[in-house]
């Protein structure tokens, strides 16, 4: 099925540095949403974002809804050991109203102390 | 607040064995209730979705089958397992209308052997 492009595959950076992972495709969305996935568990929800240009915080994070509605950016700040997982990102694509996520491929995080 | 409760957390089945999967949310009603399926590493792929009580989409065809026998219960089940449907299977739920996010539970661990 339809998949976002997101980049990159994977990251391994240093404790107190900052991260920036984004996602694209072709087609315009409706929303775009970040998760985050520990070894085990299910995803959890970051950031929603409804609107094109929309910027929104949740603590370290920031995200943004690009203004083409084609893209996303996912910002953490300082780094910590706890924010190590999985990063998906996800979105309706707006092509028609649908209850349907597409996902990105994931972003694997690893920080080192 | 809502909630979403799957189990087993973990499963060892044998080849050709059956499967029931089940999956119940808490806290609100008439939601949209998704299956998926993620292979190692891998990103999430859309086994099956329901808007309603008895209203199954399925996205793949598969060895699998979903049934919504109430509002707030998905299950998902196999007639004969195959090596092939070992993965980490994750329920869903978001609001009954468009364009919401979705909620994960934490997921079922199957290994066939």
């Amino acid at each position: 099925g339809q998949q976002l492009n997101q980049s990159p595959q994977s990251m391994f950076i240093q404790e107190g540095e900052d991260v920036s992972m984004n996602c694209t495709s072709s087609s315009i969305f409706n929303t775009w949403l970040w998760y985050k996935q520990d070894p085990g568990e299910g995803p959890v929800l970051l950031i929603a974002l409804y609107k094109a240009g929309e910027l929104t915080s949740n603590g370290r994070l920031t995200a943004q809804f690009g203004i083409t509605r084609k893209d996303s950016f996912l910002n953490i700040s300082a780094s910590i050991p706890s924010d190590v997982g999985i990063y998906f990102c996800a979105g309706h694509t707006g092509s028609y109203n649908t209850d349907k996520l597409i996902f990105g491929t994931g972003t694997r995080l690893q920080v080192f102390p | 607040s809502q909630t979403i409760h799957q189990w087993p957390a973990t499963l060892v089945q044998p080849v050709g064995s059956p499967l029931s999967l089940e999956c119940t949310v808490e806290g609100t009603s008439n939601p949209n209730l998704y299956w998926y399926r993620q292979a190692a590493g891998r990103g999430l792929q859309l086994l099956f979705y329901s808007v309603g009580i008895g209203q199954i989409s399925s996205e793949v065809p598969q060895n699998l089958s979903a049934s919504r026998p109430q509002d707030r219960q998905f299950i998902l089940s196999s007639k004969k397992l195959l090596l092939s449907d070992s993965g980490f299977y994750l329920c869903a739920w978001s609001g009954g209308t468009f364009n919401q996010p979705q909620h994960f539970g934490d997921g079922t661990r199957l290994s066939i052997l």
